[in-house]
């Protein structure tokens, strides 16, 4: 079945230091939908970005990542991490025609430290 | 932006115990979902519904029943609770679609003692 990768559970960095985030993805559809969902502590999530066409950059609040259909990635960056960005971030995948629910990894957090 | 409204935010109930979390979306969505979230797996689904009288299995259904008496109601029930369901729910709505932005309620915390 379907499924997403985010292989670090947790990230630590200094603010004003770029930041990545891994998300690899499977599904046997041709088509599918990436997102990023964010949470901050005590919150729901929330769409952060989403995209759809392959080899497109996509960018939402400073953060942005590019879905590459022929290595299955779509990886979160943003050059300059603020205390802010300090939160939980979810990889997701909708790709059923018939519009079932997203399909989210484990989730990686991210501590911004001054 | 959506509202999706969850009751009761927090919850502790007691093994073998019978437990409805409800919830109540006010924008017209076809979509309802729920999700549990646990540290190391994130937010797995539950149950989801595509509109009213409608429920389907989603990757965790084991212990779970759902309802969708309207389509601004979806309710998940534990029929006998047990520890291993303590956990954080979210119910969730969007549009019917792959594309479509979902919103999340604030979540319920449920302690199953």
């Amino acid at each position: 079945g379907d499924s997403v990768t985010q292989t670090e559970g947790l990230v630590t960095l200094t603010e004003g230091l770029p930041v990545m985030l891994n998300c690899t993805y499977q599904t046997i559809y041709s088509n599918p939908f990436l997102f990023w969902y964010v949470q901050h502590l005590n919150e729901s999530p929330r769409l952060l970005l989403k995209s759809f066409t392959d080899n497109k950059r996509t960018e939402h609040q400073g953060f942005h990542a590019t879905l590459h259909k022929s290595s299955s990635s779509f990886h979160l960056q943003k050059s300059s991490a603020q205390l802010s960005d300090s939160a939980l971030y979810y990889c997701a995948l909708s790709a059923y025609q018939g519009g079932r629910a997203l399909i989210f990894g484990t989730g990686t957090t991210v501590s911004v430290s001054p | 932006e959506a509202a999706v409204t969850q009751s009761p935010r927090n919850k502790v109930a007691v093994t073998g115990g019978k437990v409805t979390l409800s919830c109540n979306q006010t924008n017209n969505h076809n979509n309802m979902y729920w999700y549990r979230q646990d540290t190391g797996h994130g937010l797995r689904l539950i149950h989801y519904s595509y509109g009213a009288g409608s429920t389907e299995k989603g990757d965790i259904p084991d212990g779970y029943k759902a309802s969708r008496p309207s389509q601004e109601n979806f309710s998940l029930i534990l029929e006998l609770a047990t520890p291993s369901q303590t956990s954080v729910y979210f119910c969730a709505s969007g549009d019917a679609g792959p594309g479509t932005e979902v919103f999340f309620g604030k979540g319920t915390r449920l302690t199953v003692v």
